[in-house]
């Protein structure tokens, strides 16, 4: 049990468009989301937080504006990247929680590219 | 702020050879302290975890105790096989009960771990 997934596993798109990832718990509600972005051989860095129903919270440095997460259902989540540039090429990894202290799950990351 | 120094990898062993992945923190509070593994093209898993000093997480063979003193939280097993190959990850949680939100994980670099036979 507790699976998550996210689609998709890879992308390629273009500098300007703007690309969308989705993060699914399979056989859990998910009342709390998380997005986090790992570059090549360094940790796993914490972008944003997200309650089911109610805004996401950013980290420090994360431009909301550029990194749109909506959490609409207890089951899914999603990440837009905005106008895309190249230095947003990343490994985007989401997780779930099923309440306060839980464990997270994780998914099994999104590997984005811009050209 | 919280962070967590992972021994950078790397790590490459025979079959049955002795692990430690050596994992130190600091924390404003009391974490929680885990061992996270990313098997090649998977997401990452739950390993063990430890919630209070002097305690023991354990699974699959591996063990972690929680060191408060020495702020550590090294991994161990006594005999590795070559399906542990992986990414280990050290992470903390800091739980603030009086935010009512779910705790962050703040994550180690990762150590891969390589087994040959």
């Amino acid at each position: 049990g507790a699976v998550v997934s996210q689609h998709p596993s890879w992308v390629i798109c273009k500098s300007g468009t703007s690309v969308k990832i989705e993060c699914r718990s399979l056989d859990f509600q998910a009342t709390t989301m998380f997005w986090y972005r790992q570059f090549p051989k360094q940790s796993l860095m914490l972008m944003a937080t997200s309650n089911e129903g109610s805004k996401a919270t950013y980290e420090q440095g994360v431009e909301k504006d550029k990194f749109l997460i909506n959490h609409a259902s207890l089951t899914l989540s999603t990440l837009t990247v905005t106008s895309a540039h190249p230095e947003d090429s990343s490994f985007y990894i989401c997780s779930a929680n099923q309440g306060q202290g839980d464990e997270q799950y994780f998914g099994p990351g999104t590997r984005l590219t811009v050209t | 702020g919280d962070s967590v120094t992972q021994m950078e990898g790397p790590v490459t062993l025979s079959e049955e050879a002795c692990l430690t992945i050596n994992c130190t923190y600091t924390a404003t509070g009391y974490p929680s302290l885990f061992w996270y593994v990313q098997y090649p093209g998977e997401g990452l898993q739950l390993l063990l975890k430890a919630t209070k000093a002097d305690d023991k997480g354990s699974n699959k063979g591996f063990e972690a105790t929680y060191r408060k003193e020495t702020t550590s939280f090294h991994l161990e097993k006594g005999s590795v096989q070559v399906s542990d190959s992986a990414v280990y990850f050290c992470a903390l949680s800091d739980p603030n009960p009086n935010t009512g939100t779910a705790s962050k994980l703040t994550f180690g670099t990762g150590t891969r771990l390589q087994v040959t036979l």
